[in-house]
């Protein structure tokens, strides 16, 4: 059974480029689809792009010009940048697993809070 | 993009009711539609994927239906584990989820 654990900074001041980790365990990332999701305090679920070790991503049309989202097939762990973080970015983000690209979520990792704040 | 109108946003139920929450899209999806509960400070549990398939593992208390644009997932006896928020997820084009419902006790 996979584990998915978030990792970065809680803290990213306002016009930063906010960074996050996503190790993955019990599992190679070389199989399935790797996503992020947020959540602002509060709110619901935004999705906000996927991976696949062959290269592909896709992202949310409200996001896509500040995201970027890669793979570390040898630590086995994937990671998202965001870019020109404004308060609005302030959210719990979580890591998730699908078998296919536009897909349901099986795995989630427990999420990690950053807050956008000077 | 496709709109999600998930309703109600708050329900107050008792243990043992049947509990319905529906999920309109704007579009129709194929039925790729999921329902997921989150308690506080977790992520969110997969439940039923394609709109009406149980995920393994998954009480069968809980059980989803529909197609076209409306769907419900159904609590058949809702239990004090059960008192969360739900949300559903559409996945046809790219990945939408509703705005949630949380159902508290009555």
């Amino acid at each position: 059974q996979e584990q998915l654990q978030e990792s970065g900074p809680g803290l990213v001041k306002p016009s930063e480029t906010l960074s996050l980790t996503c190790a993955v365990s019990g599992g190679s990332i070389t199989h399935y689809y790797w996503n992020w999701i947020r959540q602002p305090p509060g709110k619901g679920l935004e999705w906000i792009g996927f991976i696949h070790f062959i290269g592909s991503t896709n992202y949310s049309p409200s996001l896509k010009s500040r995201v970027t989202i890669s793979m570390d097939t040898s630590n086995n762990q994937f990671s998202l940048k965001l870019s020109s973080v404004t308060a609005a970015d302030t959210a719990v983000y979580y890591c998730a697993r699908s078998d296919s690209g536009w897909y349901y979520f099986d795995y989630w990792g427990q999420g990690t809070l950053v807050t956008v704040s000077s | 993009d496709i709109q999600m109108t998930q309703s109600p946003s708050t329900l107050s139920a008792s243990v043992g009711d049947r509990v319905t929450i529906t999920c309109r899209v704007s579009q129709s999806i194929n039925s790729l539609l999921a329902w997921y509960q989150q308690k506080p400070g977790q992520a969110p549990n997969l439940l039923i994927y394609k709109a009406s398939n149980l995920e393994s593992g998954v009480p069968s208390r809980f059980s989803g239906s529909g197609s076209g644009t409306e769907f419900t997932l159904t609590i058949s006896s809702l239990q004090p584990d059960d008192f969360a928020t739900y949300y559903c997820q559409q996945y046809n084009s790219y990945s939408t989820f509703g705005h949630g419902t949380k159902v508290e006790m009555k």
